[in-house]
């Protein structure tokens, strides 16, 4: 298996709702990422896990809320989000440094 | 301050043609620079990486070349193809295995 996969694909969730992001790979990769995009920008690095512990938080709000239950799993918690929130959010994962990334397809996030 | 700058135009070339990408960089001093495509909707894409004592790497179409003095990577994609239309992402490693992208270049390939 060489895939990261996400879910869902497409969210949409009020202001005050709380949902998820999941992410999932296979490949052994102890090195694990969140990315958020927004319309014609490259992606900018919200949270970088590495053999599970949370080890880059690029001063992301708290209403974002990652976690890694095992080296398999990565979690996105989302909680009161703002419209401008609305982007595609995007996991990844790589064996370490020196290493190209695996990037999953996303997650298009809609807040409304 | 620190910046990665790639074509802010779009590249549009002929089928057939090679494609020359640049990306330049200030105040890094990265170890790796990788390459990444990526179309609509999807995330992107690994193609290669080169390490600071590379002075080229090339797999199959692709040739990157990284040039620390001047601070500058070119990427290539010979005899270019309409299926070569993407989005490319220049991107370096920061402290901890922090990947940052530049703004990427949009390249059109037409038959």
């Amino acid at each position: 298996d060489t895939e990261v996969t996400q879910t869902p694909k497409h969210l949409v969730m009020g202001m005050t709702n709380k949902k998820s992001l999941k992410c999932e790979q296979h490949m052994g990769h102890r090195a694990m990422y969140w990315y958020k995009q927004k319309a014609k920008k490259p992606p900018e690095l919200m949270f970088v896990y590495s053999y599970e512990k949370l080890s880059i938080n690029e001063s992301v709000p708290s209403r974002f809320s990652p976690e890694c239950p095992n080296s398999s799993l990565l979690n996105l918690h989302l909680h009161a989000l703002q419209p401008e929130d609305s982007a595609l959010y995007l996991c990844a994962s790589s064996q370490g440094t020196g290493y190209g990334y695996t990037f999953g397809s996303g997650t298009r996030l809609t807040v409304v | 301050s620190q910046k990665i700058e790639q074509n802010s135009e779009a590249l549009n070339i002929q089928e057939g043609k090679t494609a020359t990408l640049t990306c330049n960089y200030t105040n890094y001093s990265p170890a790796y620079l990788q390459w990444y495509r990526q179309d609509p909707g999807r995330g992107p894409v690994f193609l290669l990486l080169i390490r600071e004592n590379e002075k080229e790497k090339r797999k199959e179409r692709l040739k990157v070349t990284f040039d620390t003095t001047l601070k500058q990577s070119l990427f290539h994609i010979t005899a270019s193809q309409p299926a070569d239309s993407a989005t490319y992402l220049c991107a370096l490693v920061e402290y901890g295995n922090k990947l940052v992208f530049g703004a990427g270049t949009i390249l059109r390939v037409k038959s």
